[in-house]
């Protein structure tokens, strides 16, 4: 069982935005601003997309934006594209003797 | 651009030690100010942090692998190793290495290796 919850699937069609969630507690996603979220395509290692909770690396279409409400941080991803199709995972710094938790993942489905 | 690779085994036997290395193509490794870190999968799963080392040698790690982990740092080599003990069939996974500590995300990352655990 992951520390961080995410929804197994979402799914959008082209051009649609899409929100995929990641809810954590005040221990780790509520008490920093230090979600990243990732891209994994299959067989593939996982991309950086979004830092900090809302900060896009360098080379990351700005289609990518991340936010956060209290314990829960989201990836909204617009306009989508089938190229986005892949699996995302969120990641929350968590301190303590913690330090890092991630998301079990979600299956995007570009229909 | 910095780029890693992982090497080591591809196939341990149970109850024996993992040992993985990873090779940084990055010229300021041992005087940039990065953590360094290694992620697991298992095959159809999701990731798991297993720990990270500054380059100064500071390490943490996570708490539920804390007891058979050891990351260590070779500055004069460009590297930085996992090893892990007393394996089981759970531990069988790609293992990436990784730049970051999990503050500001993991930004570069090795292409993975697999590890089997298996008699």
């Amino acid at each position: 069982q992951s520390a961080l919850t995410q929804p197994a699937s979402v799914s959008g069609s082209p051009g649609q935005s899409i929100t995929v969630s990641c809810t954590g507690t005040s221990s780790d996603v509520g008490g920093y601003n230090l979600v990243s979220w990732y891209q994994q395509h299959p067989g593939k290692a996982p991309k950086l997309m979004i830092y900090e909770g809302s900060k896009r690396p360098s080379g990351v279409s700005n289609r990518f934006s991340g936010s956060k409400s209290g314990n829960t941080a989201s990836l909204t991803i617009s306009g989508l594209q089938a190229e986005d199709e892949a699996d995302y995972y969120c990641c929350s710094y968590a301190g303590g003797s913690t330090f890092v938790v991630f998301g079990g993942g979600t299956k995007l489905t570009v229909l | 651009q910095v780029q890693l690779q992982e090497s080591g085994p591809g196939l341990v036997k149970p109850s024996e030690t993992l040992s993985l290395t990873c090779t940084v193509s990055d010229g300021s490794f041992s005087s940039g100010d990065y953590y360094w870190s290694w992620i697991r999968q298992p095959a159809g799963k999701g990731l798991e942090w297993i720990g990270r080392i500054s380059t100064s040698g500071s390490t943490n790690y996570n708490p539920s692998l804390k007891s058979r982990v050891t990351i260590s740092v070779d500055t004069s080599k460009n590297q930085f190793s996992l090893k892990l003990s007393s394996v089981t069939a759970a531990d069988t996974a790609v293992y990436y290495c990784t730049r970051g500590g999990g503050y500001y995300g993991f930004d570069y990352w090795g292409q993975g290796t697999l590890v089997t655990v298996s008699s």
